[in-house]
C-alpha cells in the first residue's frame, strides 16, 4: 500500500461546484503540504500544516481551503471550482527534521468544466 | 528571494549515452538543492540533495549533481541512459534560513526522453 493515499485520483466537475481531494498517510510524518502542478510552470504550494493545530497559506492559496482532521489526514477544498483550477494536485509528506526531502502522493487530476 | 530555472523543457537522448539536466537558481542564503524525478502518472521522488556537504551529490539510479557557487548551477548527469529513466525531472532550491518546507521553489521541470 502506498505511504501517502490521495483520492480521487481523477475528476471532473463543472464551474461552481464544491470539490474536496483527502489526503492520508501512513508515515508517521508531522509535516503536510499540498502542491499544484501546471505544465511548464513545476510544483506550486497551496497550504501546508507542521501539526494538527497549524496551517499555513502558501503561495497560491487563493480560492483553496484546507482541513488537517488528524496527524494522518489532510484535506483540500476548491469552495466553487473554476476553469483555472485545471490541473494536477499533489498531497505531500516530510518529517520536522529534514529539509525538502517530501514523500508525495500518486496525485489527484481535476479538471473543471 | 529564491528562484529554479531549468534550461531544457525536454531532452533526448540515445540508450547508453550521457544525460546532462541542467539547472540553475538563485538564493538569498545558503541554499539546499534537490533533484526529484516523476514517473508517469506516478508522485515526485526524491533522487537526491545537497545541504552544503561534498559538492558531488551522488543520488539514486546512477545519477549525480554537481553543486557549483560561482556558476549557481546544480546540473544533474548520468554516465549512460537507461530507458527507465524516461520521466520528468524538477530542480528544487530550499533557503536553508528558512523553515523546511515552506520555502521549496520548484523548477519548471525538464522532460527526458530516451530513445532505443
Amino acid at each position: 500500500d502506498a505511504d501517502v493515499t490521495q483520492t480521487p485520483r481523477n475528476r471532473i466537475t463543472k464551474t461552481g461546484k464544491r470539490i474536496m481531494l483527502e489526503c492520508s498517510q501512513t508515515k508517521g510524518h508531522d509535516r503536510m503540504y499540498w502542491y499544484r502542478q501546471d505544465p511548464g510552470l513545476g510544483l506550486r504550494l497551496i497550504y501546508y500544516s507542521f501539526d494538527v493545530k497549524d496551517i499555513n497559506k502558501g503561495e497560491i492559496s487563493d480560492g483553496y481551503s484546507v482541513s488537517r482532521q488528524a496527524q494522518a489526514k489532510f484535506s483540500l477544498s476548491l469552495e466553487s471550482a473554476i476553469p483555472n483550477q485545471t490541473a494536477l494536485y499533489f498531497c505531500a509528506t516530510s518529517r520536522m527534521s529534514t529539509t525538502g526531502e517530501l514523500f508525495f502522493g500518486e496525485g489527484s487530476r481535476l479538471t473543471v468544466l | 528571494a529564491q528562484s529554479v530555472t531549468q534550461l531544457d523543457s525536454h531532452v533526448s537522448v540515445s540508450e547508453g549515452t550521457p544525460v546532462l539536466l541542467r539547472c540553475n537558481y538563485s538564493s538569498s542564503y545558503s541554499p539546499s538543492l534537490f533533484w526529484y524525478v516523476q514517473h508517469p502518472n506516478k508522485g515526485l521522488q526524491l533522487l537526491l540533495k545537497y545541504t552544503s556537504a561534498a559538492t558531488l551529490v551522488k543520488g539514486i539510479n546512477g545519477f549525480e549533481a554537481e553543486f557549483k557557487k560561482s556558476e549557481t548551477s546544480f546540473h544533474l548527469t548520468k554516465p549512460s541512459a537507461h530507458m527507465s529513466d524516461a520521466a520528468e525531472y524538477f530542480c528544487v532550491v530550499s533557503d536553508r534560513g528558512r523553515n523546511a518546507g515552506n520555502m521549496l521553489t520548484f523548477g519548471g521541470g525538464t522532460r527526458l526522453m530516451v530513445k532505443p
